[in-house]
């Protein structure tokens, strides 16, 4: 079975700030991974995504994310908030091969200060 | 390029009512998906089509939820009779093809209030 952890369901930083969302997931085989941004009374948006090759892959809006299997891991990261950046973000697995079901975590909301 | 399209956009009923959600996918995409989204939680698959046909609804509650995908292109997706844990926000998406590393495009979404 897969499944997705989102550390965090809530995560506030100031305008500027190093953003840092922290997803984890669990797979048996290798995983296709995804982030997406989902704006108020939106439906998701896709950031980036993890197939194979290169584990830093970068997405839209300046944000970058890291597979580390070693780790179980693919945190978004993106140097310097913007207040464009409030959402809903939300990590998703796929297995690498046989199902297609996208499997979600709980999100996490991004707050920015100001 | 349209993205996906869905209505109504609200949608407020009673308990036992029935309701009907349409959707529109993106031009060409052979893959249609309906998810629920509680409040607080990500998405969760209910369906998924392959042009007509069924691909995976495990997590469709058949007693209550149907879905039809007529010609390949628009969906419906009807819930009856409706429970107040029914709920949510659905969400339609749309992908080319069908496969794990697909990107599934969403609509909007269609909040449903049950009362």
């Amino acid at each position: 079975a897969q499944s997705v952890t989102q550390l965090g369901s809530h995560v506030s930083v100031s305008e500027g700030a190093l953003v840092l969302l922290r997803c984890n997931y669990s797979s048996s085989v290798p995983p296709y991974l995804f982030w997406y941004v989902q704006y108020p009374n939106q439906g998701l948006q896709l950031l980036l995504k993890y197939t194979t090759g290169a584990t830093l892959v970068k997405g839209i809006n300046g944000f970058e994310a890291e597979f580390k299997k070693s780790e179980t891991s693919f945190h978004l990261t993106k140097p310097s908030a913007h207040m464009s950046d409030a959402a809903e973000y939300f990590c998703a697995v796929t297995l690498g091969q046989g199902a297609q079901k996208l499997v979600f975590g709980q999100g996490t909301r991004l707050t920015i200060n100001p | 390029e349209a993205g996906v399209a869905q209505s109504p956009r609200y949608k407020i009923i009673e308990k036992r009512q029935s309701v009907a959600f349409w959707c529109n996918p993106i031009s060409g995409h052979a893959t249609l998906y309906w998810y629920q989204q509680i409040l607080g939680q990500g998405p969760k698959l209910l369906i998924q089509f392959q042009n007509n046909g069924v691909v995976d609804d495990s997590q469709l509650p058949k007693d209550r939820f149907s879905a039809e995908r007529l010609k390949g292109v628009d969906s419906t997706l009807k819930i009856q009779p409706a429970k107040l844990e029914d709920s949510a926000v659905y969400l339609c998406a749309s992908s080319l093809e069908t496969g794990a590393q697909e990107t599934q495009y969403f609509g909007p979404g269609t909040r449903l209030l049950v009362l």
